[in-house]
């Protein structure tokens, strides 16, 4: 496809399920962005990937939360013993990589967790 | 510490009236600054950006205006029209860093 794809778009978990979210980036994007939005919020960064590294995750709010990109291309955001204050929708985005510094960060549709 | 304060929380303009979004950053090395536009279910989408190079930058109906001595920046919606309803989120990055954003306006625009 031509734009950032996510998987599922809608999941809900049962209090201390294991979950997995999916991005497929626009092919050919180094730089791909994981964030999280609360209802009525604006996005808060989780986690970022140059290629497969994974520059800085300082934004994931504990060590339930985990994400890996292995071949540079796909992601997979992981979470732990879900709790309730997980749910929330989560955004992938992908990038080009400049010299200049950032360029348009295209963003998926978003997987909205809902954790009951 | 909030990195970009966005104002207003929420907005109402008559159809073809100008909407108004501001915000504010403490960051002085930021060196991008998009904003963007979300519809409800949908991801954010970039509607326009500048660099702080320039004071201004236009493109249709969307003209960003930057101050950069005063760390402000702001959207200007000309001939608002209802489909322009949606939630704008400004933003700023420095260099490959990940865009912090702010807290969103929710713009309706009435007829």
């Amino acid at each position: 496809g031509a734009g950032v794809s996510q998987s599922p778009r809608y999941k809900v978990a049962k209090r201390g399920q294991d979950v997995a979210l999916r991005c497929d980036p626009i092919s050919g994007h180094v730089s791909l962005f994981w964030y999280q939005q609360a209802l009525g919020q604006g996005p808060e960064f989780l986690t970022y990937f140059q290629n497969e590294a994974q520059l800085d995750k300082s934004g994931l709010p504990s060590d339930r939360f985990f994400a890996e990109r292995p071949e540079g291309s796909v992601s997979t955001l992981k979470i732990q013993r879900t709790q309730q204050e997980d749910s929330a929708v989560y955004l992938c985005a992908s990038s080009l990589r400049s010299r200049k510094g950032n360029t348009e960060a295209f963003f998926g549709q978003g997987t909205r967790l809902t954790v009951v | 510490q909030q990195q970009v304060k966005q104002s207003p929380q929420s907005l109402i303009v008559q159809k073809g009236g100008i909407s108004i979004i501001n915000c504010a950053y403490e960051n002085t090395a930021f060196d991008y600054f998009p904003w963007y536009q979300q519809f409800p279910g949908k991801g954010p989408a970039l509607l326009i950006a500048i660099r702080p190079d320039v004071s201004e930058k236009k493109e249709g109906r969307f003209t960003i205006s930057f101050n950069k001595s005063a760390k402000q920046f702001s959207l200007h919606i000309m001939d608002s029209q209802p489909g322009d309803s949606a939630t704008y989120f400004c933003a700023a990055s420095e260099g490959n860093t990940p865009l912090v954003f702010g807290k969103g306006t929710r713009l309706s625009v009435i007829a």
